[in-house]
């Protein structure tokens, strides 16, 4: 079992839906959660962090239950410029241990 | 200027060659590491090091060696190439400081013949 786990996708949904990604991670001693945006061919870039009351930044917001070892992302009004891969990310105190998920492949539709 | 730089860009080579992957940051950041992502498996790590001192292997070090230069460089080796290192090479650098996010170079694409 992978220690971050991602539905690899791909996700197609036309502009203006909602979506939602899901991300399970086994390692209990993680801390820290990230998810990141990569295009393709190009370099993975921190989309935001994952706090445990769960946060918001424009269309995105994340939420992490570390009782089911949970993280989600969800875009609102999703736009053609959203098209990417999502790379769920889960580290431990001090950062010794970062795993980054395989990613989930999203496609947004004129 | 990108706050961390990746030298080559690209490169293709022949097996048995030695190749250096060199990486800068500008972000004054204490921590560096190097992955390599390849379709379907995402980020793997190689080697992290957490000061100019501090050297760690990471997921799958052998066949890579790395040097920390100084603060803000940190080297990644492949001694003998072999086809299987093909893959797309990433530098990333974070805070010292708990809970910090990594921020990557632009990455290397790395041919093997």
């Amino acid at each position: 079992r992978k220690e971050v786990e991602q539905d690899p996708g791909p996700f197609n949904v036309p502009e203006g839906a909602t979506v939602a990604f899901n991300c399970t991670y086994s390692n209990s001693a993680s801390q820290s959660f990230f998810w990141y945006r990569q295009d393709c061919r190009k370099e993975p870039k921190l989309l935001m962090s994952v706090y445990s009351s769960g946060n918001e930044d424009g269309r995105f917001t994340a939420q992490l239950n570390r009782a089911s070892q949970y993280i989600s992302l969800l875009i609102r009004d999703s736009k053609l410029s959203d098209s990417a891969t999502y790379l769920c990310v889960a580290s431990n105190t001090g950062g010794f241990k970062t795993i980054f998920g395989a990613g989930t492949r999203l496609f947004v539709k004129a | 200027d990108a706050d961390v730089t990746q030298t080559p860009r690209n490169r293709i080579t022949k097996t048995g060659k030695r190749i250096m992957l060199e990486c800068s940051q500008t972000k004054g950041h204490d921590r560096m590491y190097w992955y390599r992502q390849d379709p379907g498996l995402g980020l793997r790590l190689i080697y992290y090091s957490f000061d100019v001192k501090d050297i760690n292997k990471g997921e799958i070090s052998d066949g890579y060696s790395v040097s920390r230069q100084a603060q803000a460089k940190f080297s990644l080796s492949l001694e003998s190439a072999i086809p299987n290192q093909t893959a797309l090479y990433f530098c990333a650098t974070s805070d010292g400081q708990a809970n910090q996010p990594q921020h990557f170079g632009d990455g290397t694409r790395l041919s093997i013949l």
